[in-house]
C-alpha cells in the first residue's frame, strides 16, 4: 500500500526555534509538493519539485522558509526562525511527471507559541 | 487574486438526498479539474476529475459537471451517505506544462442521518 509519509505528525515549538518537517514520497514518484493549510487560505502551494529540482517556490516566504530534496526519497521543509503565524497544517504530496493527480501525506500540524 | 472559489464554506444535506458542491474559476488556462475529499486529521484524497474537453464525468455516486463558458463546475453526490461528510476541494490544473494544481478554499459537507 504505497503512501506518502510525513514526520512529525505534530510539532509544538516556541517562537524563534527552527522547525524541520520531513516527507517521504511514494516510491517512483518524481514530483513533490509542499502545501500549507490554514483556515483562511485553504491549501496554499509553498514549493514544488520535479526530479528533485525546485521548479516553483514562489508561495514560500523566502526569508524564513526553505525546501530541499536531499535525495529522491526525502523532501524537507524548514522554518527558521518560526513565528506564531506559521501555525498551520503542512502537507506533502507526490505524483508523476505529466500526471494531474497528487497523492497527499497525512500532514504535520505545527503550533508555534 | 483567488482564481478558484468555492463560495459555500459549508453545506448540510439529508442522507439519501443529492449533495451539490460548486466551484467557480477565473483562469481560462485551466484544462483539467480535480475534486479532492478530506477527512479530519488526514490528507486530501483524489475523488474524481474531468477534462476541459468534456462536460460530464460520472463515477458511481459521483458526477462532475463542467460549464466552460460560465467557468463553473459542480460535484453531485447521489445518494448522499454519512461517510460523505468531509471537506471537498476543487483543484484545477493549468496547461502551462507543469503539474501544479490550484486549490479552492473547500466546502465542508455534512450528511445528516
Amino acid at each position: 500500500d504505497a503512501r506518502v509519509t510525513q514526520t512529525p505528525r505534530h510539532k509544538v515549538t516556541e517562537m524563534g526555534q527552527e522547525v524541520t518537517m520531513r516527507c517521504q514520497p511514494i516510491l517512483g514518484h518524481n514530483t513533490v509538493f509542499w502545501y500549507r493549510q490554514t483556515m483562511m487560505q485553504g491549501l496554499e502551494l509553498l514549493a514544488y519539485f520535479r526530479n528533485r529540482a525546485p521548479l516553483d517556490d514562489s508561495g514560500m516566504p523566502k526569508d524564513r522558509f526553505s525546501a530541499e530534496m536531499p535525495d529522491a526519497t526525502l523532501a524537507t521543509l524548514k522554518i527558521q526562525p518560526s513565528e506564531p503565524r506559521d501555525s498551520a497544517v503542512y502537507f506533502c504530496a507526490s505524483g508523476l511527471s505529466g500526471a494531474y493527480e497528487q497523492y497527499f501525506g497525512p500532514g504535520t500540524r505545527l503550533t508555534v507559541t | 487574486d483567488q482564481q478558484v472559489k468555492q463560495n459555500s464554506p459549508s453545506l448540510s444535506v439529508q442522507e439519501g438526498r443529492i449533495s451539490i458542491l460548486n466551484c467557480d474559476y477565473t483562469n481560462s488556462m485551466f484544462d483539467y479539474f480535480l475534486w479532492y475529499k478530506k477527512y479530519p486529521a488526514e490528507g486530501p484524497t483524489f475523488l474524481i476529475s474531468i477534462s476541459s474537453i468534456k462536460d460530464k464525468n460520472e463515477d458511481g455516486r459521483f458526477t462532475v459537471f463542467l460549464n466552460k463558458s460560465a467557468k463553473h463546475l459542480s460535484l453531485h453526490i447521489v445518494p448522499s451517505q454519512p461517510g460523505d461528510s468531509a471537506v471537498y476541494f476543487c483543484a484545477p490544473h493549468s496547461n502551462f506544462g507543469n503539474e501544479k494544481l490550484t486549490f479552492g478554499t473547500g466546502t465542508r459537507l455534512t450528511i445528516i442521518p
